[in-house]
């Protein structure tokens, strides 16, 4: 198993720029999430799926959108980047909503210049 | 690696010593706490979890204990080795609720 895959591993954007950050998992969990990280600060949540065909807000959704595409795909859109989403993006996914054993994904470093 | 983890509060231990990161949580309401480890250039991954209604829970060389009065948690790594370096989050889990808030990170340091 692979478990939580996350293309691309960096990308480099110019302000209002779009892009699609993918996520994939191989362990039949119900549950995805997508985070970002800054220096210093611990993940926030931008949107999570607690099933397939659902998805939510979480603490900081401004400028992203989300698609939950099947159970095991979720993807992150940037539709105009600003310098404000440089961060690395994590993925994680979960057996059930809100489980607190999360399985992350290795990350996506993200530029906006 | 990534450039996260910049300002971080740091632990610095000999190989062999135990070490103890501390985490203080936010809100009364919480059900579950949750470690993770963050290595370099990879995302978290979990090492362990508490429910609210314990003091202490064991793993493999690590050990949870939650103090509700004073809302600190800490995790204590016993026969700390090179292979423990990386940045330890706290985490909880609001009760009835999806979302997991996670603390800003200790960087945990060993020295061979």
């Amino acid at each position: 198993n692979a478990g939580v895959t996350q293309t691309p591993k960096f990308q480099v954007l110019k302000t209002g720029q779009s892009m699609t950050l993918q996520c994939a998992q191989d362990m039949n969990h119900n549950s995805m999430y997508w985070y970002r990280q800054d220096p210093g600060m611990g993940l926030r949540l931008i949107y999570y799926s607690a099933s397939e065909g659902t998805t939510d807000k979480g603490e900081v959704p401004n400028g992203y959108n989300v698609s939950r595409l099947n159970k095991r795909e979720f993807s992150l859109r940037l539709e105009s980047a600003a310098p404000s989403q440089t961060s690395v993006y994590f993925c994680a996914s979960s057996e059930r909503r809100g489980s607190y054993e999360q399985y992350f994904g290795p990350g996506t470093r993200l530029t906006v210049t | 690696g990534e450039s996260v983890g910049l300002h971080l509060p740091t632990l610095s231990v000999q190989e062999g010593d135990n070490s103890i990161i501390n985490c203080a949580y936010s809100n009364s309401a919480s059900d579950y706490f949750i470690w993770y480890k963050q290595e370099s250039g990879k995302g978290p991954q979990f090492i362990i979890d508490i429910r609210s209604n314990m003091d202490k829970r064991q793993g493999q060389r690590v050990t949870v204990l939650l103090n509700k009065t004073v809302k600190h948690l800490s995790l204590q790594i016993a026969a700390t080795q090179p292979g423990d370096s990386a940045v330890y989050f706290c985490a909880e889990k609001v009760t009835g609720g999806f979302k997991t808030i996670f603390g800003a990170g200790t960087r945990l340091f060993v020295k061979a």
